[in-house]
């Protein structure tokens, strides 16, 4: 079956770390760009970032209100993608969504999704 | 902060149609970077409705329709149905930020 599995979402306090997990089954992993896309509680859908694959040389890009604090990363021998969350705040809190990039920068499957909060 | 709008709400009798539109700019939509449509069911993921501005996936019912003009775009639902009951987001890529954006998302209801 063609799917994206995400794990580790927990509660965090802010200032803390957490490390999100997207593991892919039923295509190739390998020749796909993966994407993080968030959404708060009741709110809209939110780009986080993505990895692109090898013969992109893995390139990453991160939206502004993430960039510098979250890293995205793959592991293609493991069909997993990453999410690396540091110095998080409260506006962090949301339900993330690993999804696969289609052809034309669209995003043709996605994940259940994991629930992550941040609070003291 | 979404740079593409999108009405909070539309509705509709059964059988009507309706459409949701999707505002933008010179550096996303106008730049003529393709506009995607996804449908959120209550309570699941989203789900890859249109692509490329007018494309269907297969599986996706032909009752839903996308255009695109200028620096919008819009989805139209021709024949409402109650399980069409979701909130939809247009989607593109923006040069300006570097990213892709999504719309602020619209509930749609059958009345």
């Amino acid at each position: 079956e063609v799917q994206l599995v995400e794990s580790g979402g927990d509660l965090v306090q802010p200032g803390g770390s957490l490390k999100l997990s997207c593991a892919a089954s039923g295509f190739t992993f390998s020749g796909s760009t993966l994407h993080w896309v968030r959404q708060a509680s009741g709110k809209g859908l939110e780009w986080v970032g993505r990895v692109r694959p090898n013969f992109n040389n893995y390139a990453t890009t991160y939206g502004a209100s993430v960039k510098g604090r979250f890293t995205i990363s793959r592991d293609d021998s493991k069909n997993t993608a990453y999410l690396q969350m540091n110095s998080l705040k409260t506006e962090d809190t949301a339900v993330y969504y690993c999804t696969r990039g289609g052809s034309g920068w669209y995003y043709d499957l996605w994940g259940r999704g994991t629930l992550v909060t941040v609070s003291s | 902060q979404s740079v593409l709008t999108q009405p909070p709400s539309v509705s509709g009798a059964p059988g009507q149609r309706v459409t949701i539109s999707c505002t933008g700019s010179s550096s996303n939509i106008g730049a003529e970077y393709d506009v995607h449509w996804y449908q959120q069911l209550p309570g699941t993921a989203p789900k890859l409705l249109i692509y490329g501005h007018i494309n269907r996936p297969s599986g996706v019912p032909d009752r839903f329709s996308g255009s695109k003009s200028g620096t919008s775009a819009s989805l139209a639902i021709t024949g409402l149905q109650p399980e069409d009951e979701a909130d939809y987001y247009c989607q593109s890529y923006d040069s300006s930020l570097g990213g892709y954006v999504f719309g602020t998302g619209t509930t749609v209801t059958a009345l």
